[in-house]
């Protein structure tokens, strides 16, 4: 049973760049949240797909935009980089509707 | 929206001992109230959780305290190993009629256990 899988594992950015994250989620979920993690801080809601739609968001700029395909899988897109973007994406999946969420690896930013 | 304290950031304890890290929160209407253990480099990864309508829950050497009065809670770990250290979160979430809300989570404690 394959677990929530992220990609890419590491990336390097330039500021002002784009980029996209993708994210499979745990077999059998169908609703993705991505969180962003800052070094020594802890993991901050960005915002949950559902049914192919954004359900809810937190506190991040409109540069944050996210998409969810028919297999459930997602991507988040990040536009216009800044340096403070720099961290670890972590992408959860869980059941609509339920509150238990499991977490990929994460795919580790950096904006140069 | 809702706001997730945490204590200790740091937590030195001698191998054997328990380690106790509180949380609070600020939203009365938040039901659940899970912990993550995260690894250096790794992921989080839940160890255990708690619903408000349960007072405590108990897994093996750790177990999750909640007071809804008091809007707080806590983690317990008894008998620590080394494999324990790592950075432990706590987080809150309500159910709000359809999706659970995205978590709150703390700041995190880093958890130390000396031999």
């Amino acid at each position: 049973d394959a677990g929530v899988t992220q990609s890419p594992t590491h990336l390097i950015k330039t500021r002002g760049q784009q980029v996209t994250l993708r994210c499979s989620p745990k077999s059998g979920h169908d609703t993705v949240s991505w969180y962003q993690q800052a070094l020594g801080q802890g993991p901050q809601f960005i915002f949950q797909y559902y049914e192919e739609e954004e359900r809810q968001r937190g506190n991040f700029p409109d540069r944050f935009s996210g998409h969810q395909f028919p297999n459930y899988s997602s991507e988040l897109n990040v536009n216009a980089l800044l340096l403070g973007d720099s961290a670890l994406y972590l992408c959860a999946s869980s059941f609509w509707g339920g509150n238990t969420i499991y977490f990929g690896e994460g795919s580790w930013l950096t904006v140069v | 929206g809702e706001n997730v304290e945490q204590h200790p950031s740091t937590l030195s304890v001698q191998e054997g001992d328990s380690a106790v890290i509180k949380c609070t929160y600020s939203d009365s209407a938040s039901n659940y109230f899970p912990w993550y253990k995260q690894e250096l480099g790794k992921r989080p990864q839940l160890i255990i959780d708690i619903r408000s309508n349960v007072g405590e829950k108990k897994d093996q050497r750790i177990a999750v305290t909640l007071n809804k009065t008091a809007k707080h809670f806590s983690l317990h770990i008894t008998e620590t190993q080394p494999e324990d250290s790592a950075v432990y979160f706590c987080a809150a979430s309500k159910d709000n009629g359809g999706g659970a809300d995205g978590l709150t989570f703390g700041k995190g404690t880093h958890l130390i256990i000396q031999p």
